[in-house]
C-alpha cells in the first residue's frame, strides 16, 4: 500500500523568510496530491493541490512541486506571516483509491 | 450550512461505554469518509461512502467501530465498548466526486475514554 514520508516534523523560519516541506509517496499509482492546514482545534483545510500530469502549482505565497519519477512533492511558502503558523500536512491519493496523510509538519513563524 | 459539520464537538466517554458521533457533509457531496487522528498525528484514513454504499471499510481498527450512512447523506460512526485507546480526534470529510477529488474537512470530535 501507499506510504507517505513528510520531513521536517517541525519548522521554525523567520517572518518574511521562506518555508519548505518535503513528501515521498511510495505508490506510483497516486495521481493527486494535496496539502492541507489544519489550525488548533479544527479540522485539515485544502491550501493547494496538484495532480500528477502537472509538475508545478503556485497560488499567491504558496506553491507546490511534484517530481513523479522521484516520488517527491514539496511546498513551498513564501514571505511567511504570522497566519501561516500551523501543522501541515501532504497527501497521497489516488491508486487504490486510498487517501494517506503524511505525520504532519508544526510550522513556527518567528517574529 | 455552508460547510461540513460534526456533532458533539466533545465526548467524555467511560471505558466500556457505546459511543455514536455524527457527521453532517456538504449537500450533495457523493463521497464521506472518517478519519481518526491520534494527538501529534496525521489524520489515518478509518472507511468512506459513496453515496450509501460503504466501499472501504478496512482502516476501521477492530469490530467495535461500525459506519453507516443509510440515506447517502448523514452519517455515523457508532463505537461500541470503547477502550482508552480509542481516544483521538474523529475527522469527517466530504467530496463531490469520487476519491481523488477535494475533500472538505469538519472540525472534529475530540472522544475522550476514561
Amino acid at each position: 500500500g501507499e506510504n507517505v514520508e513528510q520531513h521536517p516534523s517541525t519548522l521554525s523560519v523567520q517572518e518574511g523568510d521562506s518555508a519548505v516541506i518535503k513528501c515521498t509517496y511510495s505508490d506510483s499509482a497516486s495521481n493527486y496530491f494535496p496539502w492541507y492546514k489544519q489550525e488548533l482545534g479544527k479540522g485539515p483545510q485544502l491550501i493547494i493541490d496538484i495532480r500528477s500530469n502537472v509538475g508545478e502549482k503556485k497560488d499567491q505565497r504558496i506553491a507546490v512541486t511534484l517530481n513523479k519519477t522521484a516520488k517527491h512533492f514539496s511546498l513551498h511558502i513564501t514571505e511567511t506571516q504570522p497566519e501561516d503558523s500551523a501543522v501541515y500536512f501532504c497527501v497521497a491519493s489516488g491508486g487504490d483509491d486510498k487517501i494517506i496523510f503524511g505525520k504532519g509538519t508544526r510550522l513556527h513563524i518567528l517574529p | 450550512g455552508a460547510g461540513v459539520s460534526q456533532s458533539p464537538r466533545y465526548k467524555v466517554a467511560k471505558r466500556g461505554q457505546d459511543v455514536a458521533l455524527r457527521c453532517d457533509p456538504i449537500s450533495g457531496h457523493v463521497s464521506l469518509f472518517w478519519y481518526q487522528q491520534a494527538l501529534g498525528q496525521g489524520p489515518e484514513f478509518l472507511t468512506y461512502f459513496q453515496n450509501e454504499a460503504q466501499l472501504d471499510k478496512s482502516g476501521l481498527p477492530s469490530d467495535r467501530f461500525f459506519a453507516e450512512r443509510p440515506e447517502g447523506s448523514v452519517s455515523t460512526l457508532k463505537i461500541q465498548r470503547t477502550q482508552q485507546e480509542d481516544s483521538a480526534v474523529y475527522l469527517c470529510a466530504s467530496s463531490v466526486r469520487l476519491a481523488g477529488g477535494q475533500q472538505f474537512f469538519g472540525p472534529g470530535t475530540r472522544l475522550t475514554v476514561l
